[in-house]
């Protein structure tokens, strides 16, 4: 089925450990994202992607890394968690045309860091 | 820098009475706005959007809200809440670079 996807639902590491979390669409949308949510701060965005092998900075990109090599993947790493990274993470894409404007959402990673 | 405010963070109704959410922006220009819904344990749902023309939109679920550029608010709205209404509720607006800036989000609760 057609949407967008994410691997793992969720994830429990330790502090230090490097964590990945994958984004997979099937639209061939231009745009990815990647949010995490917390309570009482909504939806933040880490890093968002125009196009493959296009990626910039959200408002809170620190201890993150991302890479969009291809359109319909676009991997979150946390090459070393921290427990201030526990929180759940949303993957989001939309096509290029602005008028759209309507982001589609994955369903969520929870991540815990121990 | 463009940034949206919900001031509830919780809100509670009666089934059958009628709800608004209050969201308040901040942005320069002439704002794209959008009320997005996301029910426990699943990805955001969009609910509407204002672009421009007509101040009161329409949208899914019999939700609607209005733009009103004097208050800077999109206030959500529906006459008439179901228990199935039961969800967290963010108002977004859309920066200058086509990203989407989320408010704090205002969790609904819906008394049987």
């Amino acid at each position: 089925d057609a949407g967008i996807t994410q691997s793992p639902r969720y994830k429990i590491t330790e502090t230090g450990r490097q964590v990945t979390l994958m984004c997979h669409q099937t639209w061939s949308h231009s745009y990815m994202f990647w949010y995490r949510q917390d309570l009482g701060h909504g939806l933040r965005l880490i890093y968002y992607s125009a196009a493959a092998d296009i990626t910039d900075k959200g408002e809170v990109p620190d201890g993150y890394v991302v890479s969009r090599s291809k359109t319909e993947n676009f991997p979150l790493t946390l090459e070393s968690a921290t427990r201030s990274q526990t929180s759940v993470y949303f993957c989001a894409s939309r096509p290029r045309q602005v008028n759209t404007g309507e982001l589609f959402f994955g369903e969520g990673s929870r991540l815990t860091v121990l | 820098a463009q940034s949206v405010t919900q001031p509830d963070i919780h809100i509670t109704v009666s089934e059958g009475a009628s709800l608004e959410l209050r969201c308040n922006y901040s942005y320069g220009a002439t704002p794209y706005l959008f009320w997005y819904v996301q029910s426990p344990g699943q990805g955001l749902q969009l609910l509407l959007k204002y672009f421009s023309g007509d101040t009161l939109v329409q949208g899914i679920k019999g939700f609607e809200a209005e733009f009103k550029r004097s208050q800077s608010s999109f206030n959500l709205r529906k006459p008439s809440v179901h228990w199935s209404d039961a969800a967290e509720y963010f108002c977004a607006v859309m920066d200058s670079s086509y990203k989407l800036i989320f408010g704090s989000g205002t969790r609904l609760l819906v008394r049987p």
